[in-house]
């Protein structure tokens, strides 16, 4: 599976919309693109994924980069109940049937 | 809620014991995946069962042995525990035998503690 790069951290304003970057220049063609978070003292969470086209659903919407070799998770009015760890995972088919987690964005909402 | 549920929430017991943590998928689910988190490891990816069959292995250590069971329920088998095994366990389900195309979702966790 492909590597990725996130913020280490970011922060931002309660009601206020939010963008979580991730690098993933190593994506192959086939490679889904998955979000995950984790709230404290929870399990993870799926948010979202997608392959080429940006994806929206009730929780937020994905941006893929025209190349791939980018995503973008959105939350469009960020709550306090969005602080969380942002996982950004890319996901081949090659019959390791495992995610792999990386360190992931802690995200901070200010009130 | 997302519908997976592990026992126990929590649990402490002694360096050299055994115990078991036990899962049950959301309804409809075929695939079991096992996760341990540590503070300093992160999420690791122990093993993956689909129907009742292994599929993928990850970092899981000896001591430790999972099933998945006719009802599709799961059971992580850790034994002769040790200081750092003490981590959060986490379970997640979903309806595929891949998590290519398909959301995971993920319990509550098990809290183990060693000591």
């Amino acid at each position: 599976d492909a590597k990725t790069t996130q913020p280490n951290s970011m922060e931002s304003n309660e009601e206020e919309p939010v963008h979580l970057p991730c690098n993933h220049s190593t994506i192959s063609g086939t490679d889904y693109i998955h979000w995950y978070r984790q709230l404290p003292s929870q399990g993870p969470e799926y948010v979202i994924h997608g392959l080429t086209s940006n994806v929206n659903n009730r929780m937020a919407s994905l941006a893929i980069a025209e190349d791939r070799k980018s995503s973008t998770l959105i939350l469009h009015r960020a709550t306090l109940r969005d602080a969380a760890v942002y996982y950004c995972i890319p996901k081949g088919d090659f019959g390791n049937e495992k995610l792999t987690f990386g360190t992931g964005t802690r995200l901070t909402i200010i009130p | 809620d997302s519908g997976v549920t592990q026992t126990p929430k929590h649990l402490i017991t002694a360096t050299g014991q055994r115990v078991t943590l036990r899962c049950s998928p959301r309804s409809g689910d075929l695939s079991v995946y096992w996760y341990q988190q540590s503070l300093d490891q992160g999420l690791q990816f122990l093993i993956h069962y689909y129907n009742g069959e292994e599929r993928a292995k990850g970092n899981i250590l000896e001591r430790f042995s999972a099933q998945q069971f006719p009802d599709l329920h799961s059971e992580l088998n850790l034994s002769s525990l040790e200081l750092g095994d003490s981590a959060l366990y986490f379970c997640a389900s979903s309806v595929d035998d891949s998590s290519y195309n398909s959301p995971l979702h993920f319990g509550n966790g098990t809290r183990l503690t060693v000591t």
